[in-house]
């Protein structure tokens, strides 16, 4: 059974850099689209970017100069960047796989920007 | 940007059937996923493909689209079934997923 397992820090302050890692089980890396998904308290879910098996990568454009997403196939795992937060990035972070829709979600990952 | 519309809310008493509609131009030409969403979990999916159920997912869901609108049908309601619901799909244009607003299903 494939499982996703986001890790990270809890607390960001505001102008830094938040870096989430999700930790892939039961299947490679080396396939389909691998992404990270934020939700705001009490909003909906935002796409914010996909790295695909091959390395190619895409980004939400209303956050794509602050973004970056990487895959790390000799650890089954893929990464988040997101530059000089604000108050605005505080959410759960998912990490997610495309295949047959959005079919494999890790559990969630809260981030706080706070000083 | 490919926009899916859906209504914030929708109640129903259990038993009944749910029919949550997610609307876009030509949806129908594009392949349809649904995610449930139940309070402090992660979203799950219960429906790909317009009217696939991924392993595990009860009968009770199902789903449906024609025209501008996708429907995703709970019958028989249970209490159970509380939550929020999501519809996307993959906007090729974009190159990347698309959600609707999610709707939020109350069993009275």
């Amino acid at each position: 059974q494939m499982q996703l397992q986001e890790s990270g820090p809890g607390l960001v302050k505001p102008s830094e850099t938040l870096s989430l890692i999700c930790s892939v089980s039961g299947d490679s890396i080396s396939s389909y689209y691998w992404n990270w998904i934020r939700q705001p308290p009490g909003k909906g879910l935002e796409w914010i970017g996909y790295v695909s098996h091959s390395g190619h990568t895409n980004y939400n454009p209303s956050l794509k100069s602050r973004v970056a997403i990487s895959l790390d196939t000799s650890k089954n795992q893929f990464s988040l960047s997101l530059t000089s937060v604000t108050a605005a990035d505080t959410a759960v972070y998912y990490c997610a796989r495309y295949k047959d829709g959005l079919d494999y979600w890790g559990q969630g990952s809260p981030v706080t920007v706070s000083s | 940007s490919y926009v899916l519309t859906q209504p914030p809310s929708l109640s129903v008493a259990p038993g009944e059937t749910a029919r949550i509609p997610c609307g876009a131009s030509n949806i129908e030409t594009k392949s349809v996923h649904w995610c449930q969403q139940k309070p402090g979990q992660a979203p799950m999916l219960v429906i790909h493909y317009d009217s696939g159920r991924p392993s595990g997912i009860p009968e009770r869901f199902s789903g449906s689209s024609s025209g501008n609108t996708a429907t995703l049908t709970i019958s028989r309601v249970e209490a159970g079934d509380e939550a929020d619901y999501y519809c996307h799909v993959w906007d090729s244009s974009g190159d990347h997923p698309v959600f609707g607003g999610g709707t939020r299903l109350t069993v009275l």
